[in-house]
């Protein structure tokens, strides 16, 4: 069966620090992985996609199927990047759903 | 343009009380349209997913069911309440990029 795993709850980092929030999967097809972010009060939104290889707001992510993984990563944390981020993966084929991580808090100081 | 409406804001019910909460989208025709929770420490959990009027799937079983009596709307039900569906409800809906959210309901039941 498929799975999301974000293995840290929380993650304290200073500002200017370089960011890596980990998220491996479980799947037997071909994935399609995102990252998902919730900034305080407001909406879960789109981070970024793997099939797409562009940068949001500095955060890059890898697909890396022979470790499973699809890391979200930024070179130098900014105070604005707090927030909740999820890892998920599309499954289902037509019927489209996605399956998320627990979520990993990212915290900067500064 | 494409938008994801979700209501109420917060709502909070008495144990045994019926549940209604609503989700439309704009922009669009025949979506796919999915109600998610979300549970402190347990990440997004799928409950329902339509691909189309009156189609309904549940993925796990619960106090709760779903509809979708128009082509853009999709209702979140329950007869009686109990505490331990209280949480965070959101609406989404899979647009080509990948999912939009609504902004969430905060369900408390007491």
């Amino acid at each position: 069966a498929q799975r999301v795993t974000q293995p840290e709850k929380l993650l304290s980092v200073f500002k200017g620090a370089p960011v890596e929030l980990k998220c491996n999967y479980s799947y037997s097809g071909s994935p399609e992985l995102f990252w998902y972010v919730q900034y305080s009060r407001q909406r879960l939104q789109l981070l970024l996609r793997h099939i797409s290889r562009e940068s949001i707001k500095g955060f890059t992510a890898d697909l890396n199927k022979g470790e499973t993984s699809f890391h979200l990563k930024k070179p130098f944390a900014q105070e604005e990047d707090s927030a909740m981020y999820y890892c998920a993966l599309l499954y289902g084929g037509a019927t489209n759903k996605l399956i998320f991580g627990t979520g990993t808090l990212l915290a900067v100081q500064p | 343009s494409q938008t994801i409406h979700q209501w109420p804001a917060t709502l909070v019910q008495p144990v045994g009380s019926p549940l209604s909460l609503e989700c439309t989208v704009e922009g669009t025709s025949n979506p796919n349209l999915y109600w998610y929770r979300q549970a402190a420490g347990r990440g997004l959990q799928l409950l329902f997913y339509s691909v189309g009027i009156g189609q309904i799937s549940s993925e796990v079983p619960q106090n709760l069911s779903a509809s979708r009596p128009q082509d853009r709307q999709f209702i979140l039900s329950s007869k009686k309440l109990l505490l331990s569906d209280s949480g965070f409800y959101l609406c989404a809906w899979k647009l080509d990029y990948g999912y939009t959210f609504g902004s969430g309901t905060r369900l408390t039941v007491v």
